[in-house]
């Protein structure tokens, strides 16, 4: 792979807990992202990041914070997980964010929240 | 804004047949076109991009593309299925946000390849 990681892989947690998933990369793209997967939705935006301390919302951002303060990591928070965030969630990145540039996405965090 | 729209949530072929999966693109500029494989458990690959220039677009494992503009299609075809095949499709088309450029991907299609 390109050299994108997420961790953890799963997680179960309970409803009203905070949660927070990492995405590290080893290429040096500026620009970084996060999604949720739901069956009958494909992926979802939730927030993306074009550079350290830089960030903006998706369409599905409400419940979820992000940070980023290295250009490797980009962490995604669940501020109170409820069950409607259960989910599987992919960071994927972009050395451009330019319209022509694919992604190249992580393994996923399978999430259930309980 | 743009959109995708994939025709389908499941589409079955035998081995060996062809592989015919279908995406409708809206957009109100140029498009810029993707299709992903995700096979169970793992992330979205990258099969092809359609960006400018030649409107048949070839991608890997034997996929290819046609961008057709005037019917809004960009959709995705293997002459012959293989059993390792069997994956979830995305198209997606790039939007503006901000100075950014940002993927919207379509619902999904299901391929599945009986023997």
């Amino acid at each position: 792979d390109a050299g994108i990681t997420q961790s953890p892989r799963h997680k179960v947690t309970e409803t009203g807990t905070p949660v927070t998933l990492r995405c590290h990369q080893t290429e040096n793209h500026r620009y970084m992202y996060w999604y949720r997967q739901d069956p009958g939705h494909g992926l979802r935006l939730i927030h993306y990041s074009y550079g350290v301390k830089d960030t903006d919302k998706g369409e599905v951002s409400d419940g979820y914070s992000v940070s980023r303060s290295k250009t490797e990591d980009f962490l995604l928070t669940l501020e109170s997980a409820t069950s409607s965030q259960t989910s599987v969630y992919f960071c994927a990145i972009s050395e451009s964010g330019r319209e022509n540039y694919g992604y190249t996405f992580g393994s996923g965090t399978r999430l259930t929240v309980v | 804004a743009q959109s995708v729209t994939q025709l389908g949530s499941h589409v079955s072929v035998s081995e060996g047949a062809l592989v015919l999966l279908r995406c409708n693109y809206s957009s109100s500029v140029p498009p810029y076109l993707f299709w992903y494989v995700q096979y169970p458990n793992q992330g979205l690959q990258l099969l092809l991009k359609y960006t400018t220039g030649a409107t048949l677009v070839k991608g890997i494992n034997g996929f290819e593309a046609e961008f057709k503009k005037s019917e809004t299609s960009f959709h995705l075809t293997k002459p012959s299925a293989h059993m390792s095949d069997a994956a979830e499709y995305f198209c997606a088309v790039t939007r503006a946000s901000g100075g950014s450029y940002i993927p919207t991907f379509g619902r999904g299609t299901s391929l599945i390849v009986h023997p």
